[in-house]
């Protein structure tokens, strides 16, 4: 079945590490997003890429760091540099300008 | 610089009453619009969407949206509500490979 993967869904990180969270999707789509989701903020974009090898800042980057090595795959890195790291990650991919964005089911990363 | 103002964080409703959640856009380009609904701890799933032609869009169960350019609208209506419409509404705007949000609405159906 075609879809978008996270992983995992659950994740706990002791303040001060890195960590990365996987995305993974075998749609064949070009653009691929990361998003945090806070309770009443809705859905912030951190950073986001139309191509392979190429990515931009979303609205919220710092302490935040991406690759797009593969057309499949998408990884986040939440570094210690965010000061608030605690919350619920999405991420999306759609085919290209206008195109419908098909998310995952999410990643929950708790830093205590 | 483009963005979505959701204009009601919070919507109860009755079962099968109607419901309509608004949403204004700002961009200085054409945009394409769309709904997405999103259960606890799920990822979004899209309603429905406006990339051009008529102004009125059906979506997927019972939703319908109408796009206004003069006013930079994009409302969410739904004549009659169930209990299982029970969740979290989002309006988003894909304009140049970046997809905005707003900040969302709960809506809340009571039996």
């Amino acid at each position: 079945d075609g879809g978008i993967t996270q992983s995992p869904k659950y994740l706990f990180r002791k303040e001060g590490q890195n960590v990365t969270l996987s995305c993974e999707q075998n749609l064949n789509h070009d653009a691929m997003y990361w998003y945090r989701q806070d309770p009443g903020q809705g859905l912030r974009l951190i950073y986001y890429s139309q191509i392979v090898n190429d990515f931009q800042k979303g609205d919220i980057a710092e302490g935040y760091s991406v690759s797009r090595e593969k057309k499949e795959s998408f990884p986040l890195t939440v570094t210690s540099a965010q000061k608030n790291p605690t919350a619920f990650y999405l991420c999306a991919s759609s085919t290209s300008l206008g195109g419908e964005a098909f998310f995952g089911q999410g990643t929950r990363l708790t830093v205590v | 610089a483009q963005s979505v103002t959701q204009l009601d964080s919070q919507v109860p409703v009755f079962e099968e009453a109607p419901v309509e959640l608004r949403c204004n856009y700002s961009s200085s380009v054409s945009v394409y619009l769309f709904w997405y609904v999103q259960y606890p701890n799920q990822g979004l799933q899209l309603l429905l969407k406006y990339l051009s032609g008529s102004t009125l869009v059906k979506g997927i169960n019972g939703f319908e949206a109408e796009f206004n350019k003069s006013q930079t609208s994009f409302h969410l209506r739904k004549p009659s509500v169930h209990i299982s419409d029970t969740a979290e509404y989002f309006c988003a705007l894909h304009n140049d490979y970046k997809l905005s949000f707003g900040a969302g609405t709960t809506v809340t159906v009571r039996a």
